[in-house]
């Protein structure tokens, strides 16, 4: 299975700032890469897919770069329902698998 | 809006079985590739396997090969899942998630992709 390691594990960031989390793959999976977020005792959503492009109807402060092995989610202005944590996962082979997640609070 | 439903909480024994429904009553699954994934209590989210529009095909995780059953009712367009042989590592919620019909890489019969719809949940508690 292809390993997925997202870091770092949580941070802590003030409204408005860019926050950035790593994602890295154990093998080159292109830009199979999808990023959700969840919020406590909610489903996960999706954000992005194939690595950089935005789900419709998700806020332009978010956004995904990289390709190969390692990749990269930002949110540009963080706001305070962005509270969540946030995972990657590939599905560059099966079967898909995610990171570990990275929660992200409110400083 | 897409609102998928999943079947209500669940409490087994250990050693018992536990089906949960999936379906999307204004928006029917019918031509959708259904996963389902699962996550323990303050754990990350583990995928379970998927199965396709037919009902007719299905692909498992390796962990949970023998002790999962996906199938679907095309009538109602339904999605369940069934895990049975339950231990207490398996309290989890369980989620359905519809796949995207957007790009996708093809593994055999399987086009995976992303999920863009995902049910509320299901707790599933395994206690004696």
């Amino acid at each position: 299975d292809i390993q997925m390691t997202q870091s770092p594990s949580s941070l802590s960031a003030s409204v408005g700032d860019r926050v950035t989390i790593t994602c890295q793959a154990s093998q080159d999976i292109t830009n199979y890469l999808n990023w959700y977020q969840q919020k406590p005792g909610k489903a996960p959503k999706l954000l992005i897919f194939d690595a950089s492009t935005l789900e419709t109807g998700v806020p332009s402060r978010f956004s995904g770069r990289g390709s190969g092995t390692h990749f990269f989610f930002t949110i540009s202005n963080l706001q305070p329902e962005d509270i969540a944590t946030y995972y990657c996962q590939q599905y560059g082979n099966l079967p898909p698998t995610f990171g570990g997640g990275t929660k992200v609070e409110i400083e | 809006q897409v609102q998928v439903v999943q079947s209500g909480a669940e409490v087994k024994k250990p050693g018992a079985s536990v089906k949960v429904s999936c379906e999307a009553p204004r928006y029917p699954l019918t031509n959708y590739y259904v996963h389902w994934v699962r996550q323990a209590p303050g754990q990350g989210l583990e995928w379970m396997g998927v199965i396709n529009p037919g009902g007719d095909k299905t692909r498992y995780a390796q962990n949970f090969q023998g002790r999962v059953t996906l199938t679907r009712d095309t009538s109602t367009s339904t999605v369940y899942m069934e895990l049975s042989s339950l231990r207490s590592e398996d309290t989890a919620v369980y989620y359905c998630a519809r796949q995207s019909l957007g790009r996708v890489r093809f593994f055999d019969w399987l086009p995976l992709g992303s999920f863009d719809y995902w049910g509320q949940g299901t707790l599933v508690t395994v206690s004696s």
